[in-house]
C-alpha cells in the first residue's frame, strides 16, 4: 500500500524552541513535497526536494531528503508564533499522483 | 501575478441542483488536478488533467466530473449534489514536478 505518514500529528511548543517533523513514505520516490496550510487557507509550498540528501532552508526552516530511508524532515528552528500551521508533506512516485500525509497541526505557544 | 484562480469561495447549495467550481491558471501549466480535503481524512485527489483533452480520475471521483477544454481552465462539475460532498476543494496546477504545485485558494462547499 502506497502511503506517507507524518510524525506527530500534532505538536505544541514555546517559541524559541527547535523540533523535528518526520515523513516517512512507502514507496521509492525522488521527488517530495512540503507544503504549508493556515486554517482555512490554501495551501503553501515551503520546499521542493527532488534528489536523495537534497537540502533546503527557508528562514527558520529546513527541509531535508533521505531517499535510500524514505524519510525527509522538516526542522524547526527557535520557533516563532508565525510558524504555527499545519504542515503536509507529499510524495510523487514514478507513475502515481502526489500521496500526501494526513499534516502536521503545529501550534507555537508565546 | 501567477496563480490559481477559484470561483466561488464559497458555496451553499441543495441536495440535486448542479453546480460547478471554476478553476482557472495564468501560469501555462500542463497539468491541473482537484483535491477534496476534509478533517481527519486529509487531501484526496478528485480527478486530474496532464493535458488538454486528456483526463484521469484521482482516488475519489464518484459524484464528480471534470472537463479540460482549454489548457487554462479546469472546472469541476457536481451534477447531483449530496450532502457527503460537503468538504473544502483545491484546484491545483503544475508546469513540472521540479517547481511542485500551485494551489487555488480553496471553494468551501456546504450542501444541504
Amino acid at each position: 500500500e502506497l502511503k506517507v505518514e507524518q510524525n506527530p500529528l500534532f505538536l505544541s511548543m514555546q517559541e524559541g524552541k527547535n523540533y523535528t517533523i518526520y515523513c516517512n513514505y512507502s514507496t521509492t520516490s525522488d521527488r517530495l513535497y512540503w507544503y504549508r496550510q493556515d486554517p482555512g487557507k490554501s495551501l503553501e509550498s515551503l520546499f521542493v526536494l527532488l534528489s536523495n540528501g537534497a537540502v533546503k532552508q527557508e528562514g527558520r526552516l529546513m527541509a531535508s531528503l533521505d531517499t535510500k530511508a524514505r524519510l525527509s524532515t522538516l526542522h524547526i528552528t527557535a520557533a516563532v508564533h508565525d510558524l504555527s500551521a499545519t504542515y503536509f508533506c507529499a510524495v510523487d512516485p514514478p507513475g502515481y499522483q502526489l500521496i500526501w500525509g494526513a499534516g502536521t497541526k503545529l501550534i507555537i505557544k508565546p | 501575478e501567477a496563480q490559481v484562480t477559484q470561483n466561488p469561495r464559497y458555496l451553499i447549495t441543495v441536495t440535486g441542483k448542479k453546480l460547478t467550481v471554476t478553476c482557472s491558471q495564468n501560469m501555462n501549466h500542463e497539468y491541473m488536478s482537484w483535491y477534496r480535503q476534509d478533517p481527519g481524512l486529509g487531501l484526496r485527489q478528485i480527478y486530474y488533467s496532464m493535458n488538454v483533452e486528456v483526463t484521469d480520475k484521482g482516488d475519489v471521483p464518484e459524484g464528480y466530473k471534470v472537463s479540460r477544454k482549454e489548457k487554462r481552465n479546469f472546472p469541476l462539475i457536481l451534477e447531483s449534489p449530496s450532502p457527503n460532498q460537503t468538504s473544502l476543494y483545491f484546484c491545483a496546477s503544475s508546469t513540472g514536478v521540479s517547481y511542485g504545485y500551485t494551489f487555488g485558494s480553496g471553494t468551501r462547499l456546504t450542501v444541504v
